[in-house]
């Protein structure tokens, strides 16, 4: 265990339906990223926080997909008209200066 | 293109025996880490390196980080079933100190 939790572990949602994924970071980590993994790959760099800023997102996060963190404690992912593209695991990590990061157990979103 | 390229992907061994994962990129990196996967969890932190040449261990794991830090290995020694998972490299570029780029993961099996 990590310290980082998110919730929930699976969503089965069918296409076209909004998502909303929620991370906990360690507390006193500042810095927080949001990741996809797909089936075979390594995680992709979705976006980034620091503190409340959402200071970086990737190529990847289209229209559909926002990120906030508005106390700059926990964050949250939202999809909106899901696509079955979607389908992947969505990361949570979080660090300090130091760029470790730490790892969430991850959301398994499954869209039909 | 993948920026950080690891061999071998797949890797079945028998307990143990030695064993050595490379991850190799053309792009300098700030510092690198290394985690392990196991199926519908979270990447699991196993070391950061920040100085080219830097070698860690940890137990019956060596971690070597290239002069140039372009490129990094992961040793095993005397491999044991539960060294099985995915191994990932991920590395921050210089200059970049948020997103973490994964390298394509290595599969390794340790069978009795």
């Amino acid at each position: 265990d990590t310290g980082v939790s998110q919730d929930p572990r699976h969503k089965i949602t069918k296409r076209g339906q909004n998502v909303t994924f929620r991370c906990d970071p360690i507390s006193e980590h500042n810095r927080l990223y949001w990741y996809r993994q797909t089936l075979g790959q390594g995680p992709e760099f979705l976006t980034y926080f620091q503190n409340e800023a959402q200071l970086e997102k990737s190529r990847l996060l289209s229209d559909r997909f926002s990120a906030e963190r508005p106390k700059g404690s926990f964050s949250t992912l939202e999809i909106q008209r899901t696509e079955q593209g979607d389908s992947a695991m969505y990361l949570c990590a979080t660090g300090t200066r130091d760029l470790t990061q730490y790892f969430g157990p991850g959301t398994r979103l499954t869209v039909l | 293109t993948q920026l950080l390229e690891q061999s071998p992907q797949f890797l079945s061994i028998q307990e143990g025996e030695n064993l050595t994962v490379y991850c190799n990129s053309s792009s300098v990196f700030s510092s690198l880490q290394w985690y392990r996967q196991e199926p519908g969890e979270g990447p699991v932190l196993l070391v950061t390196v920040v100085t080219g040449g830097e070698v860690k261990k940890l137990k019956r794991l060596t971690f070597q980080f290239g002069d140039a830090r372009k490129d990094s290995s992961l040793h095993i020694t005397a491999a044991q079933p539960g060294d099985t998972g995915l191994y990932l490299c991920a590395g921050a570029l210089t200059g970049t100190a948020s997103k973490l780029t994964f390298g394509t993961g290595t599969r390794l099996q340790v069978t009795l």
